[in-house]
């Protein structure tokens, strides 16, 4: 079955520390993307990417950075920069951004940083 | 950017009950998607519009392209138990600039009683 995985599911780290989030897709999807979603809130974009070894900000990319090695692959790292980094991350994919198409979500990463 | 309101912001109902929730914006889309999240997971694509006028139902859920392509409203009859969560909607505009941008309503948190 093609769909986007997200690993780990539950994530705990000190304060201080680096993290990286795992999301990989076999969708032969051309854009990835990565949200943050906080109790109450909506999704808010971190970082998107339309191809492999290009990417974008989004809206709250401050304390975060990402790779685009592999088409499949979209790794999301919270630096010791990100002032609140405790939330949920969904990993998401679509054809591409030039093709009016939904998004297809993970099922999220919970990271608790202490 | 474009901004959707989505309401209500919650809602508590019996089972069996129909229920409506809707989402405007004084910006226009191309596409209008409702998307349903349980909790703990990733969001699920329900139902996509992608014209103007557009009525579309998947099961129990009936959405509706508004005609000034300004909102979509997304009804569910007979609710269950299952019916739990948080339904998002989003709007989908091209940009003018070989993309197309997603925007998210903060969602509607919806709670079935038995």
């Amino acid at each position: 079955d093609g769909g986007i995985t997200q690993s780990p599911k539950y994530l705990f780290r000190k304060e201080g520390q680096n993290v990286t989030l795992s999301c990989e897709q076999n969708l032969n999807h051309d854009a990835m993307y990565w949200y943050r979603q906080d109790p109450g809130q909506g999704l808010r974009l971190i970082y998107y990417s339309q191809i492999v070894n290009d990417f974008q900000k989004g809206d709250i990319a401050e304390g975060y950075s990402v790779s685009r090695e592999k088409k499949e692959s979209f790794p999301l790292t919270v630096t010791s920069a990100q002032k609140n980094p405790t939330a949920f991350y969904l990993c998401a994919s679509s054809r591409g951004a030039t093709y009016n198409s939904p998004l297809h979500f993970g099922n999220g990463t919970r990271l608790t940083v202490t | 950017g474009q901004q959707l309101n989505q309401s209500p912001q919650s809602m508590f109902i019996q089972e069996g009950e129909d229920v409506s929730m809707n989402c405007t914006s004084s910006s226009i889309f191309n596409t209008w998607l409702w998307y349903k999240q349980d909790p703990g997971e990733g969001p699920v694509l329900l139902i996509a519009l992608y014209k103007a006028g557009e009525l579309t139902s998947n099961g129990r859920l009936t959405a509706q392209f508004g005609i000034t392509r300004k909102d979509s409203f997304l009804n569910i009859s007979a609710s269950i138990p299952s019916d739990v969560g948080i339904y998002f909607c989003a709007g989908q505009l091209y940009s003018g600039a070989g993309s197309y941008q997603l925007t998210f309503g903060k969602g509607t948190k919806l709670s079935v009683i038995p």
